[in-house]
């Protein structure tokens, strides 16, 4: 277990729709950060937020927002979902007690039909 | 920004043989560089891990190097057995050592251990 939990584990929507995946980070780390793995892509960096401000930005559509809540919980909203869209979303966690080392969640399997 | 370049996507080796995973990067500012195991659904997990202080380092049968001036660094997995079968990824991170930017990964490369 890595301390990251993530909810929910799996969601199946219909094209069009918006759903919101939360992550809650390792105690004490401070970063949080969003990636989405599809078969063809790998792992793709989508956006981290350090200590509730936006840090850094990937390859994250503008249909795609996310946003760390003064408890350090964050959420990553989808919209205008497309089946295209459908991937494992993984959110990460590092600082703390951990330094600079980033570990996973389980990961929330999105299916867009 | 980063790129993190990894070879071979797909590598087959004989149970008890060594296996060796390369990734090359371009940032020069990159300063650690992570490897991370991943299983069939499954999240990715960290293996072991190099900084730019430091040119190899081992943990057990799992030891990584890394060449800053060609910007390249290595997996080497010795002694392989079945339960090594995953997708490994490496990464590189440009931080400076302090909390900062998210890792780039390379594409992973799908490791078959054959029996």
């Amino acid at each position: 277990d890595s301390g990251v939990t993530q909810t929910p584990k799996h969601l199946i929507t219909a094209t069009g729709q918006r759903v919101t995946l939360r992550c809650s980070p390792r105690s004490g780390d401070l970063s949080v950060y969003w990636y989405q793995q599809s078969l063809d892509q790998g792992l793709q960096f989508l956006i981290q937020y350090y200590n509730g401000e936006e840090r850094a930005k990937g390859n994250i559509l503008e249909r795609f927002s996310a946003q760390q809540f003064p408890d350090l919980h964050s959420e990553l909203n989808l919209s205008s979902l497309e089946l295209g869209d459908s991937a494992l979303y993984f959110c990460a966690s590092s600082g703390g007690s951990s330094g600079n080392t980033i570990y996973f969640g389980e990961g929330s399997w999105l299916t867009v039909v | 920004g980063e790129n993190v370049e990894q070879h071979p996507s797909t590598l087959s080796v004989q149970e008890g043989d060594s296996a060796v995973i390369k990734c090359t990067y371009s940032d020069s500012a990159s300063n650690y560089f992570p490897w991370y195991k991943q299983e069939l659904g499954k999240r990715p997990q960290l293996i072991i891990d190099i900084r730019s202080n430091v040119g190899e380092k081992k943990d057990q049968r799992i030891a990584v190097t890394l060449n800053k001036t060609a910007k390249h660094f290595s997996l080497h997995i010795t002694e392989t057995q079945p339960e090594d079968s995953a997708v490994y990824f490496c990464a590189a991170d440009p931080r400076s050592g302090g909390g900062a930017d998210g890792l780039t990964f390379g594409k992973g490369t799908h490791l078959i251990i054959q029996p």
